[in-house]
């Protein structure tokens, strides 16, 4: 159970365009979804989280007009990166957490596959 | 301060030995820890949690957590080469919130 589903797992596009990631829960609704970015060698580092029906709220540093986040649905969140540019090239990583675990759970959140962007 | 400290490493060990990570945290509010295994170019995957002071096993996993340190850290116990990976550490301060994770510690077990 608890299976997040990211998609795509890979893309690669040219500078300039906008790219859409998908983050869905598969089995169970997730009241806050998260979004990471990692650098090479970096750690996974926070960018957004994501409420079902609100605001995503960003981290210092994010620009939230250029990550679009939208968490229209219990199981859906999306980020777009609009414009892209090569520095945007990245591995993005989404969590879902489903609210029921609590601080003593053993697994608070679940962590989709990731998707590897590239951009030329 | 980071919030969450490791040594990146790489930590290397001869096959069947122990390996040891660290992990350090800087707020004392944290009440949940994790450690999670991420091979290259794959999502990080769970290995332990911990709540309490003191050790939690399981198999050949060992978690430590003291508080008062403010420091947590996995013994892995006869190390195979397919645990050679990047090991993060990360702390929880509330339900509901995000993962905080360290660098992480690649660890290299040789066979």
């Amino acid at each position: 159970g608890a299976v997040v589903s990211q998609h795509p797992s890979w893309v690669i596009c040219k500078s300039g365009t906008s790219v859409k990631i998908e983050c869905r829960s598969l089995d169970f609704q997730a009241t806050t979804m998260f979004w990471y970015r990692q650098f090479p060698k970096q750690s996974l580092m926070l960018m957004a989280t994501s409420n079902e029906g609100s605001k995503a709220t960003y981290e210092q540093g994010v620009e939230k007009d250029k990550f679009l986040i939208n968490h229209a649905s219990l199981t859906l969140s999306t980020l777009t990166v609009t414009s892209a540019h090569p520095e945007d090239s990245s591995f993005y990583i989404c969590s879902a957490d489903s609210g029921t675990g609590g601080l003593w759970s053993n697994q608070p959140q679940h962590f989709g596959d990731g998707t590897r962007l590239s951009i030329l | 301060q980071k919030e969450v400290e490791q040594n990146s490493g790489p930590l290397s060990v001869p096959e069947g030995a122990i390996a040891s990570l660290n992990c350090t945290y800087s707020d004392r509010v944290s009440q949940s820890f994790f450690w999670y295994r991420q091979y290259s170019g794959k999502s990080p995957e769970l290995i332990m949690s911990i709540y309490s002071n003191g050790d939690k096993e399981d198999g050949r996993f060992t978690a430590q957590l003291n508080k008062a340190s403010q420091y947590v850290s996995l013994l892995i116990r006869d190390s195979q080469p397919s645990d050679s990976a990047t090991y993060l550490c990360a702390v929880l301060r509330q339900a509901g919130t995000a993962l905080i994770f360290g660098k992480g510690t690649t660890l290299s077990v040789s066979s």
